[in-house]
């Protein structure tokens, strides 16, 4: 069955300290990978994908398909990354079905 | 301000009773998509909408019901039969972009049964 899994509900890093957000997969076909983000009081938007290959405020995100994961990075966290990230496995073809992972929570302490 | 409207943004329903969420979207996309966001949960998907006229079961349709006679629209109702329906429901519209969908959620309708 699909499945996006993120196993942290909560991490809590300091500014300018590393962050590694991560997202597991399971899925037989060929992979189309988002991560969404929901700021406080701002709508679920997207962040990045994997197709892009690009850095969206500092993050990357590669597609690991040995490991079957696509982790969320930055290299130096600011505060106003803290927020709800989401990553999202698209099934494709005539579906397009998008499914979320549970989601993890990113707090950047000053 | 073009984008995705959701309402009403807070709902309050006795039990035994039917509600309908609305979502409109200016986006002129042609799929549409209902997810429900528990804490905890992440987003699971109720119901999609590809094509006007046509939707799929997500992974939890039961006690649900959706209808796409437009394409700007996709109402979703909650009826007596969802056996836990106070949530946070989630519309969102989607274009496809290199063979995959990409999102544009709305703010969100919050459902509570008292």
């Amino acid at each position: 069955a699909q499945r996006v899994t993120q196993p942290e509900k909560l991490l809590s890093v300091f500014k300018g300290a590393p962050v590694e957000l991560k997202c597991n997969y399971s899925y037989s076909g060929s992979p189309e990978l988002f991560w969404y983000v929901q700021y406080s009081r701002q709508r679920l938007q997207l962040l990045l994908r994997h197709i892009s290959r690009e850095s969206i405020k500092g993050f990357t995100a590669d597609l690991n398909k040995g490991e079957t994961s696509f982790h969320l990075k930055k290299p130096f966290a600011q505060e106003e990354d803290s927020a709800m990230y989401y990553c999202a496995l698209s099934l494709g073809g005539a579906t397009n079905k998008l499914i979320f992972g549970t989601g993890t929570l990113l707090a950047v302490q000053p | 301000d073009g984008g995705i409207t959701q309402s009403p943004k807070y709902l309050f329903r006795k039990e035994g009773q039917n509600v309908t969420l609305s979502c409109e979207q200016n986006l002129n996309h042609d799929a549409m998509y209902w997810y429900r966001q528990d804490p905890g949960q992440g987003l699971r998907l109720i119901y999609y909408s590809q094509i006007v006229n046509d939707f799929q079961k997500g992974d939890i349709a039961e006690g649900y019901s959706v209808s796409r006679e437009k394409k700007e629209s996709f109402p979703l109702t909650v009826t007596s039969a969802q056996k836990n329906p106070t949530a946070f429901y989630l519309c969102a519209s989607g274009h496809e972009s290199s063979g995959a969908n990409v999102l544009t959620f709305g703010a969100g309708s919050r459902l509570t049964v008292l």
